[in-house]
């Protein structure tokens, strides 16, 4: 079983939807959590990363952790055709000799269309 | 403020060739990591040093991979002898330091084993 687990879609939408991407994990000692986007032929870019549970929104960009479930969720809402991208979760735990080391997800495809 | 640079974008050769990539992290980050993307999956680290001292390389294919890091800045990854499992898009990544939770990806170099 894989650490983490996440529908790689492919997911497509139509201009204004509301996008929900998801992943599951197994380790519970993983406390830091991470979107990233990646375009086509691009390296990956930070969206927006969680501590612990909860939420946090940043502009249409929304993240959930839900840490008794091992569940995390990032809400996209009024998506756009620039919104098209992969979309990878991340995470990681606090301590220990690795500390920074991201384990990902295997992204989800989505596309946006007008 | 430049961001990651790797060369070369692309690479093509034949099965048991050597290949090496560069990578240029941005200036000041002190954590550079090295990550393998096969198609379809999400990055998976292959080594990640602190400076010029390497901090984690457990799931790197020490037969047929190394990796430097002179100086502290840039770094250099090589595969000898490559394999066909090999293809893939390698992704050098930087941060300020371990404890920073944004990761600066570059572009990637894309190899493909024939």
């Amino acid at each position: 079983q894989k650490e983490v687990e996440q529908d790689p879609g492919p997911l497509s939408v139509p201009e204004g939807a509301i996008v929900s991407l998801n992943c599951t994990y197994s380790n519970s000692a993983f406390q830091y959590f991470m979107w990233y986007r990646q375009y086509s032929r691009k390296g990956p870019e930070l969206l927006m990363y969680t501590y612990s549970s909860g939420n946090k929104e940043d502009g249409r960009f929304t993240a959930q952790v839900d840490k008794s479930s091992k569940y995390i969720s990032l809400f996209i809402r009024d998506s756009q055709p620039s919104d098209s991208a992969t979309y990878l979760c991340a995470m990681r735990d606090a301590g220990g000799t690795s500390y920074g080391k991201l384990t990902f997800g295997q992204g989800t495809i989505l596309t946006v269309h007008p | 403020e430049a961001g990651v640079a790797q060369s070369p974008r692309y690479k093509i050769i034949e099965k048991r060739q050597s290949v090496a990539f560069w990578c240029n992290p941005i200036s000041g980050h002190a954590t550079l990591y090295w990550y393998q993307q096969i198609l379809g999956q999400g990055p998976k680290l292959l080594i990640q040093f602190q400076n010029n001292g390497v901090v984690d390389d457990s799931q790197l294919p020490k037969d047929r991979f190394s990796a430097e890091r002179l100086k502290g800045v840039d770094s250099t990854l090589k595969i000898q002898p490559a394999k066909l499992e090999d293809s893939a898009v390698y992704l050098c990544a930087s941060s300020l330091n371990r404890m920073d939770n944004e990761q600066f990806f570059g572009p990637g170099t894309r190899l493909t084993v024939l």
